[in-house]
Order: structure tokens, then C-alpha cells, then sequence
């Protein structure tokens, strides 16, 4: 595997189930974002962890945790969503650093409905 | 604080004619730029960046930018665009650090 991967690519749930996104990254970087893609919106940036340390969480509803085992894995575990919580995942990654100007490379994206 | 805007939500044009899509940024630092591609059901590909010097900046796929710091933007042409150039794509500002501020994106449409 070469890149960013993210598993599962299509997901749908209901509004009372448990899941989680997986992302891993070939890269040999040291920072991880998840973003959310919704239709004519930016993207938005949910997490960022530099060196498996959540260094940023903008404003995310607590129905998302994030888990980053390791500079290579991260993952989203998602519970009791919300229809508006259908969008595309995006999962990047990049190589942290002071005057670093954080090139981020993306995985495919995980598409999730929530019924 | 970074933002971007992309004027243009959809650009349609014909095969082989050139395109211009236009983005605008504002920071009160020194920026860095970038354009990404998004094709359907796929993440986001990096097309080109401007870190410094030339501000004549060529990517992929024949994709070239040029970075104007008077007037704030960093517009994306193509001389002769291509079916498979059909995508969307989006500009995005950092200033630094591990931030990235997109725009909303452009949908480029190819026609025969």
C-alpha cells in the first residue's frame, strides 16, 4: 500500500449505531487530519494530531472521537449520527515541523450516510 | 487568520480551449498556496504550490499558476483543457503550521 488508505470506502448507519472510520498512512509523516466534506461547503477541518497529540479539535460535536494509536493509524469512531452528519470523511496527512508549509496528502475519502 | 475564495462555483468549456479558474486569498502572514484536484468518488490531489521565488508556478497535468501578492491571487490556467480535466478543484491557503484553509471549490466541466 502506498499513500494515504481509508477503510471502509461507503458506509451507511443508522442514527443509533456504532462505527469507525479507519485511516493509515505510508508516508512516514507525523501529523493526521480527519476533514468533512459536505456538498457546497469548504472543506472542514475536524481534528489535526502532530506526533499522536490532538493539537486541534474545531468545534466538533462530541458524537466524533478521534483515536490515534500511532503516527501511522488513525481512526474516527462515530455514534448516535445525525442525517447532517452524512458527507464525505477525508482523512490527510503531512510532515509536521516548525517552517514546515504542511503539504497534505489526501486518502480516497469514506462515504457516509446516515439513515 | 487565512481565507480563500473561489469566485467561480462552475466553470464549463469546451475541449481543447484554455480555462482560468480564479482564486483570491487574504492573510495578515506570509502564505504559502496551493490548488488541488478532486476527481469523483477520490480525495484531493495536489496539482501545484507556491512556497516562494518564481511566482510563475507549473503543476501536473499542464496546470499552471501564477501568484499575484498585489492583487491577492493565485489563478489556475490551463492552455488547452482535456475531457479527463473534468474534476473539481480547490484552492487552499496556509500560513504556516499545520492549517490549511480551502475554498469552496470549482467544478470544472470538459465538453466535447
Amino acid at each position: 500500500e502506498t499513500g494515504v488508505t481509508q477503510t471502509p470506502r461507503h458506509l451507511v448507519m443508522g442514527m443509533t449505531n456504532k462505527k469507525s472510520l479507519k485511516c493509515e498512512q505510508h508516508l512516514g509523516h507525523n501529523a493526521m487530519y480527519w476533514y468533512k466534506q459536505s456538498a457546497k461547503k469548504p472543506l472542514e477541518l475536524m481534528f489535526v494530531y502532530s506526533l499522536e497529540e490532538r493539537v486541534e479539535n474545531n468545534s466538533v460535536p462530541s458524537r466524533f472521537s478521534p483515536e490515534c494509536p500511532n503516527s501511522s493509524h488513525l481512526f474516527l469512531h462515530l455514534h448516535t449520527l445525525q442525517p447532517e452528519d452524512s458527507a464525505l470523511y477525508l482523512c490527510a496527512s503531512s510532515q509536521d515541523g516548525s517552517g514546515n508549509y504542511n503539504e497534505q496528502f489526501f486518502g480516497p475519502g469514506t462515504r457516509l450516510t446516515v439513515l | 487568520a487565512q481565507s480563500v475564495t473561489q469566485l467561480d462555483s462552475q466553470v464549463p468549456v469546451f475541449e481543447e480551449a484554455p480555462v482560468e479558474l480564479r482564486c483570491n486569498y487574504s492573510s495578515s502572514v506570509s502564505v504559502y498556496l496551493f490548488w488541488y484536484v478532486q476527481y469523483p468518488n477520490q480525495g484531493l490531489q495536489l496539482l501545484l504550490k507556491y512556497l516562494s521565488g518564481s511566482t510563475l508556478v507549473k503543476g501536473i497535468n499542464g496546470f499552471e499558476a501564477e501568484f499575484n501578492k498585489s492583487q491577492t491571487s493565485f489563478h489556475l490556467r490551463k492552455p488547452s483543457v482535456h475531457i479527463s480535466d473534468t474534476a473539481e478543484y480547490f484552492c487552499a491557503v496556509s500560513g504556516g503550521g499545520n492549517k490549511l484553509t480551502f475554498g469552496t471549490g470549482t467544478q470544472l466541466k470538459v465538453e466535447l
